[in-house]
């Protein structure tokens, strides 16, 4: 299975953007760029998903790099309750399986 | 609409008793994935589902049974409970294809 690397963790202001890097570059063509996130004490919350063109979505905007080998989650105002373990995940579109990583811990500070 | 329901919340367990983790989800998808998360770590996959009556072997199946009657329960079951499977569970469930999981509240067991 495709594996994704993120940074461990981002620390962001209130009320500014926050850009959260995935990488991926062994992603085949059937993979899909899934993005979940988990606050304290709660199960995993999915955020977004696409496969080659950028995403916008009530939450968040999903930038996917033209060689796919790259993305970007965008929180374009945190607040305090976006502070969570944000998860880059590839999907593969047949099996549909999600194997996750470690992540990346956001910090937001009023 | 419910969504992924887990029952029970909290479980103790001695070590050696057997129990079954239940989920249920009500939206009609045909995947559905069992995974534990242990204090300070991301989550690994133990069993998963394709659809009813069709499963397979995650990352860490070693110690658990699952099974898959129907589309809308999919119970874990634990044959002999160890210390080493103490962990939240949680349970997920999809539709087919490429769109996001939907995750339970999950389930805290401690094995002592």
């Amino acid at each position: 299975d495709a594996k994704t690397t993120q940074p461990n963790s981002m620390e962001s202001n209130e009320e500014e953007p926050v850009h959260l890097p995935c990488n991926h570059s062994t992603i085949s063509g059937t993979d899909y760029i899934h993005w979940y996130r988990q606050l304290p004490s709660q199960g995993p919350e999915y955020v977004i998903h696409g496969l080659t063109s950028n995403v916008n979505n009530r939450m968040a905007s999903l930038a996917i790099a033209e060689d796919r080998k790259s993305s970007t989650l965008i929180l374009h105002r945190a607040t305090l309750r976006d502070a969570a373990v944000y998860y880059c995940i590839l999907r593969d579109g047949s099996w549909g399986k999600l194997q996750f990583g470690a992540g990346t811990q956001v910090v937001v500070t009023p | 609409n419910a969504g992924v329901t887990q029952t029970p919340k909290f479980q103790v367990l001695k070590t050696g008793q057997s129990m079954t983790l239940q989920c249920a989800q009500d939206m009609n998808h045909e995947y559905m994935s069992w995974y534990r998360q242990d204090p300070g770590m991301g989550l690994r996959l133990i069993h998963y589902s394709v659809g009813a009556g069709i499963t397979d072997q995650g990352e860490v199946p070693n110690g658990y049974n699952v099974s898959r009657s129907t589309t809308e329960d999919f119970p874990l079951r634990l044959l002999s409970a160890a210390p080493s499977q103490t962990s939240v569970y949680f349970c997920a469930s999809s539709y087919r294809g490429s769109g996001g999981y939907t995750f339970g509240s999950g389930t805290r067991l401690t094995v002592v």
